[in-house]
């Protein structure tokens, strides 16, 4: 199974949106909507912070939000602020018995 | 809350056995994929498989020929051995919770394995 494409880098001002993209075939994320988003500084484990595609765990601040069109699913962070310069992962069932992740995009907050 | 806690050797040689253990503090193992994910030194995430509740299993394909992963509810520990390992399976290896809706809400600290 092939991991699923994610930009590398995406940037933003405080306060802007940025979105980044999730790609991976009509086996995966385009099969289901099993795809959820980490958020990982470095050093740390990583967090989830959406799950089954646009659901926000308990205590996830609203600003995140999640969703899918065809094979992509998309990760949109609004009222970008400092603490969101992270590294972000998706992940999808793939064939809903095994799991893939993205290569990780890096967001930088200019 | 519940949490997880990885353990075991940090330092593997290669072509040897790499052995993990993940300890659930709250005791219960039902219900749940009890999942390893690894990541290479400066390299994204890579699932590596998982146990459910029952005892079935799922492992990534690449991984799969080395690979078992196991139960222990008397303990409420899930351990993983992959054999036959290289420098290439070196990297922080953190075990977590894992739901029937897709997420993996609960996170081990991470240990990381070197193999030299």
């Amino acid at each position: 199974q092939s991991a699923l494409t994610q930009p590398a880098s995406v940037s933003g001002s405080p306060g802007q949106s940025i979105t980044i993209s999730c790609t991976g075939t009509h086996s995966d994320v385009g099969a289901n909507n099993l795809v959820s988003w980490y958020q990982q500084y470095p050093g740390k484990a990583p967090k989830l912070i959406i799950y089954e595609g646009t659901k926000r765990p308990s205590g996830v601040s609203g600003r995140f939000s999640g969703s899918k069109s065809g094979n992509t699913a998309s990760l949109t962070i609004s009222g970008l602020q400092a603490e969101d310069e992270a590294d972000y992962y998706c992940c999808s069932s793939v064939r809903s018995s095994t799991w893939v992740f993205g290569g990780g995009t890096k967001v930088t907050v200019l | 809350q519940v949490q997880l806690q990885e353990s075991g050797p940090g330092l593997v040689k290669p072509s040897e056995t790499l052995s993990l253990t993940c300890t659930v503090s709250d005791g219960s193992l039902s219900y749940h994929y009890w999942t390893w994910i690894r990541q290479p030194p400066g390299k994204g995430l890579e699932w590596v498989g998982y146990v459910f509740y029952s005892g079935s299993t799922n492992y990534n394909p690449s991984l799969k020929s080395r690979l078992t992963i196991s139960l222990d509810t008397s303990k409420s520990q899930f351990s993983l051995k992959l054999n036959s390992v290289t420098a290439a399976d070196s990297g922080v290896y953190y075990c977590a919770r894992g739901s029937v809706m897709g997420g993996f809400a609960i996170w081990g600290q991470g240990t990381m394995v070197t193999v030299s």
